[in-house]
């Protein structure tokens, strides 16, 4: 069974350019999440979708946004990248019943 | 809101020794979910234990075991005949079904296994 697939491992962006990541669920999994770690502020829960509405929304600016298609894959999208916005970007769709989390390896993301 | 705190930033061990992780938290809710989260080098996180609120007996995997105490709201993580291999970072994680599947971490614990 295949594990929870982020694309791209790396990027590399500049201040002011908007960046996609996505992410591909196990199968069978409808539910989302997105998490951003960083040294600083450690692993913070951006949101989450489930049958491709949000459900959930963690205190980020506007410019983080997500979506979920039909086929439960994910996107999320950063515009107006800030330096700040360097850091690893971690998926992780949820199990029906269990609700375990199952992540991915992450998206890392450097804002020059 | 709920926090999740974790005030050993590293810890160290000898391998086959045991070592102990501990975590509190805080929260309002009567229904929630304990976790223990294990991040290699590698990156990926792994899902270590999980523990049920309204259990009182302490969940188990192996050589992992966890000591809930609800009062107190702690949640600290036991790892017997530690290995090489455990060497990570280590994510104490709290979930309400209230708020669906978000995860709030503590900031996590560095475990160095020496051989």
């Amino acid at each position: 069974k295949a594990g929870v697939t982020q694309t791209p491992r790396y990027l590399i962006k500049t201040r002011g350019q908007q960046v996609t990541l996505s992410c591909s669920p196990i199968s069978g999994h409808r539910s989302v999440s997105w998490y951003q770690q960083t040294p600083g502020q450690g692993l913070q829960f951006l949101f989450e979708y489930f049958s491709e509405t949000q459900r959930n929304k963690g205190n980020f600016p506007g410019r983080f946004s997500g979506r979920q298609f039909s086929n439960s894959r994910s996107e999320m999208n950063v515009s107006t990248l800030e330096l700040g916005d360097s850091a690893l970007y971690l998926c992780a769709s949820s199990h029906r019943v269990t609700g375990e989390l199952f992540f991915g390896e992450g998206s890392r993301l450097t804002v020059l | 809101a709920q926090t999740v705190t974790q005030s050993q930033p590293e810890m160290s061990v000898q391998e086959a020794e045991t070592v102990t992780l501990s975590c509190t938290y805080d929260t309002s809710e009567s229904d929630y979910y304990l976790f223990w989260y294990k991040q290699p080098p590698s990156r990926q996180m792994i899902l270590v234990i999980r523990q049920e609120a309204y259990k009182q007996q302490n969940a188990t995997e192996n050589r992992f075991s966890v000591n809930f105490q609800k009062a107190a709201k702690s949640f600290s993580l036991k790892i017997s005949d530690s290995q090489l291999g455990d060497a990570a970072m280590y994510f104490c994680a709290y979930r309400t079904p209230s708020e669906g599947n978000k995860l709030v971490f503590g900031a996590g614990t560095i475990l160095r296994v020496k051989s």
